[in-house]
């Protein structure tokens, strides 16, 4: 399985809402990551994971909040989010090898709206 | 703070042309990657380089890294409505540490390719 998958695929939520984005992936990659994307430009690096455990915050604000509760699995909690955080969210894992390089598997993304 | 720059930023083209796209740097990458986006979509990972003048070819793809890794083309002969999308390079700088990690992104090409 060389898959990603994300859910779910599109989430409008207003200001005041709470929901969570879900990736998955069962390569057996030991790292994962968020990025938010805005149209036609490249991604941009929000969180990163190693072992399940957060080793890298883009000083991403605290209204987004990781969660890693095992190797195969990512969620991206959100609450009162502003419209400027409208964008699609990608999902991304790699290996974590010594002498590996880094080649990324992204998922197909979550497209939000926020009202 | 390392830079990729890729040129151009739009290309709009005929079935049947040939292109090329650029990404160039000041600094040195131990790899790089070339990434294909279709709208609404995640990015799909097309190659790594790894090598000083490494050439990889991938149907009607062509890829090189420059001798001193500081560069790297995507050279696509007779292309088809098929190639559309936003073609990111990205570079990873930690040389003989572990595969995971931030990576730095060109601008992104956005191909069209008119039938």
């Amino acid at each position: 399985d060389t898959e990603v998958t994300q859910t779910p695929k599109h989430l409008v939520m207003g200001m005041t809402n709470k929901k969570s984005l879900k990736c998955e992936q069962h390569m057996g990659h030991r790292a994962m990551y968020w990025y938010k994307q805005k149209a036609k430009k490249p991604p941009e690096l929000m969180f990163v994971y190693s072992y399940e455990k957060l080793s890298i915050n883009e000083s991403v604000p605290s209204r987004f909040s990781p969660e890693c509760p095992n190797s195969s699995l990512l969620n991206l909690h959100l609450h009162a989010l502003q419209p400027e955080d409208s964008a699609l969210y990608l999902c991304a894992s790699s290996q974590v090898l010594a002498g590996a390089y880094n080649e990324q598997f992204f998922g197909p993304g979550t497209r939000l709206t926020v009202l | 703070t390392q830079l990729l720059e890729q040129s151009p930023q739009f290309l709009s083209i005929q079935e049947g042309e040939n292109l090329t796209v650029y990404c160039n740097s000041s600094s040195v990458f131990s790899s790089l990657q070339w990434y294909r986006q279709e709208p609404g979509e995640g990015p799909v990972l097309l190659v790594t380089v790894v090598t000083g003048g490494e050439v990889k070819k991938l149907k009607r793809l062509t890829f090189q890294f420059g001798d001193a890794r500081k560069d790297s083309s995507l050279h696509i002969t007779a292309a088809q409505p098929g190639d559309t999308g936003l073609y990111l390079c990205a570079g990873e700088a930690n040389a003989g540490g572990t595969s995971y990690g931030k990576l730095t992104f060109g601008q992104g090409t956005i191909l069209t390719v008119h039938p």
